[in-house]
């Protein structure tokens, strides 16, 4: 069955940076789009970026453009979302997520990776 | 950006009752709406896309509706394990975006 699997929780000062994995198994990892979003305590879903595997190229939501770097490695089925400049509104937990064809809803999730960012 | 609105923000039903949810966007999204369900601590399950499309899986009592820009997600007998956040996201035009939820409550 399709599995994404997101790295551990972790807990950032504000300016730092972070860098989530998210390890996809179960199915042609180059065949289909990979995204990232991220939702806030008690808040909704807010969508962040795509990463198109077999060629690189990424997509991002117009407020992370400059902030957000998507990343793969295609020998070990493997996707990166690294986000900078952190401060506490970015204080989520971040999901990967697959969308089939060219329609992007999102038909696998990732478990989710908790980002605090405290002082 | 396509601003996307759902009513109620809680809906408290009875097991074995109707549930309706609502989602509306603030222009024409077509059929490109997809539905999702967030249960306390897990991650979003595709329930609904192209608006009415039953995702794998997705019990029989669960419904979608609606195209342009009023969406219906309707649950005809609800049971307990429904207790969840609905979510309904838009993917017409870019960015992708959501729906602040409904959460429902069992009586």
């Amino acid at each position: 069955q399709v599995l994404l699997v997101q790295s551990g929780a972790e807990v950032k000062k504000p300016g730092a940076s972070v860098k989530v994995s998210c390890k996809a198994s179960g199915y042609t990892f180059t065949g289909y789009h990979l995204h990232w979003l991220r939702q806030a305590p008690g808040q909704g879903l807010e969508w962040m970026g795509w990463i198109i595997p077999n060629s690189g190229i990424t997509n991002f939501a117009q407020k992370f453009q400059g902030r957000v770097t998507v990343t793969r490695d295609t020998s070990i089925n493997t996707a990166y979302m690294e986000l900078t400049g952190l401060t506490s509104v970015d204080t989520a937990v971040y999901y990967c997520a697959r969308s089939t064809g060219g329609y992007y809803y999102f038909d696998s999730w990732g478990q989710g990776t908790v980002i605090t960012v405290s002082s | 950006e396509v601003v996307m609105t759902q009513s109620p923000a809680t809906l408290s039903v009875s097991p074995g009752e109707r549930a309706t949810l609502s989602c509306w966007a603030s222009q024409t999204v077509y059929s490109n709406l997809a539905w999702y369900q967030q249960k306390f601590g897990q991650a979003p399950r595709l329930l609904f896309y192209g608006a009415s499309a039953r995702a794998t899986g997705i019990p029989a009592r669960f419904s979608g509706s609606g195209s342009g820009t009023n969406f219906t997600l309707t649950i005809s007998s609800l049971q307990s394990e429904d207790l969840a956040v609905y979510f309904c996201q838009q993917y017409n035009n870019w960015p992708y975006t959501f729906g602040q939820g409904t959460k429902l409550d069992i009586k």
